[in-house]
């Protein structure tokens, strides 16, 4: 079965600093990735979205970056993190037998920027 | 352009009553498909249904069932006998494949049953 994991669950991290959050898929090839963020109390907005190794869209533009080195591997950093950058990251995958239209989402982590 | 409204913010129930959560949808292609999750207080988002714009028979999954009518563009859902453990917000979702299959969620709907 396919399981996804997101790390780390929780970070508190100064304005201006950097960040890199790390999301991985396991029981399943060529997913298409994506990840949203959800601010306190929001609904979910789509940040970047991958079909493929290398492949990045970018939804919103903003100070984040996403990048994905390895098939089911998909990475969030950022080089300076404003205080709107808080909230919630969840990490979903799409694809494999059942179709690439539902997405399975992550656990998330959870963003304080102070 | 892809839209979802889900006019109720707030529900509150007490335990055993039924809720019905609405949700409308807006889009231009004839191939597209439906969604409902639930975000319970954990966060994670829990995948509940999908159903493809072909497919306009009903659905019941236990207590849950799910109302999808194409001529008003709704795909609503019903908690039945309600339990604490509904507790959660549910977000109704639309995709297609013109947009690489990525969701446009609605506002969500916050479920409080109370004991």
């Amino acid at each position: 079965s396919q399981t996804i994991h997101q790390w780390p669950a929780t970070l508190v991290q100064p304005v201006g600093s950097p960040l890199s959050l790390e999301c991985t898929v396991e029981g399943t090839s060529n997913p298409n990735l994506y990840w949203y963020r959800q601010a306190a109390g929001r609904g979910l907005q789509l940040l970047f979205y991958s079909v493929g190794i290398g492949q990045i869209s970018s939804e919103v533009p903003q100070n984040l970056s996403a990048s994905r080195p390895q098939d089911r591997q998909f990475i969030l950093s950022s080089k300076k993190l404003l205080l709107s950058d808080s909230g919630f990251y969840l990490c979903a995958w799409g694809g494999g037998a059942g179709g690439p239209y539902t997405q399975y989402f992550g656990p998330g982590t959870r963003l304080t920027v102070l | 352009a892809q839209k979802v409204t889900q006019a109720q913010t707030e529900i509150s129930v007490v335990e055993k009553e039924d809720v019905t959560l609405d949700c409308v949808y807006e889009t231009r292609d004839t191939t597209y498909y439906l969604f409902w999750y639930k975000q319970p207080p954990s966060g994670e988002l829990v995948f509940l249904i999908r159903r493809n714009s072909f497919d306009e028979q009903n659905e019941i999954s236990g207590r849950y069932s799910w109302n999808f009518q194409k001529s008003t563009s709704s795909f609503n859902f019903t908690i039945t006998a309600s339990q604490v453990v509904d507790s959660a917000v549910y977000f109704c979702a639309l995709s297609d494949p013109v947009n690489d299959y990525k969701l446009s969620f609605g506002a969500g709907t916050t479920v409080t049953v109370r004991a």
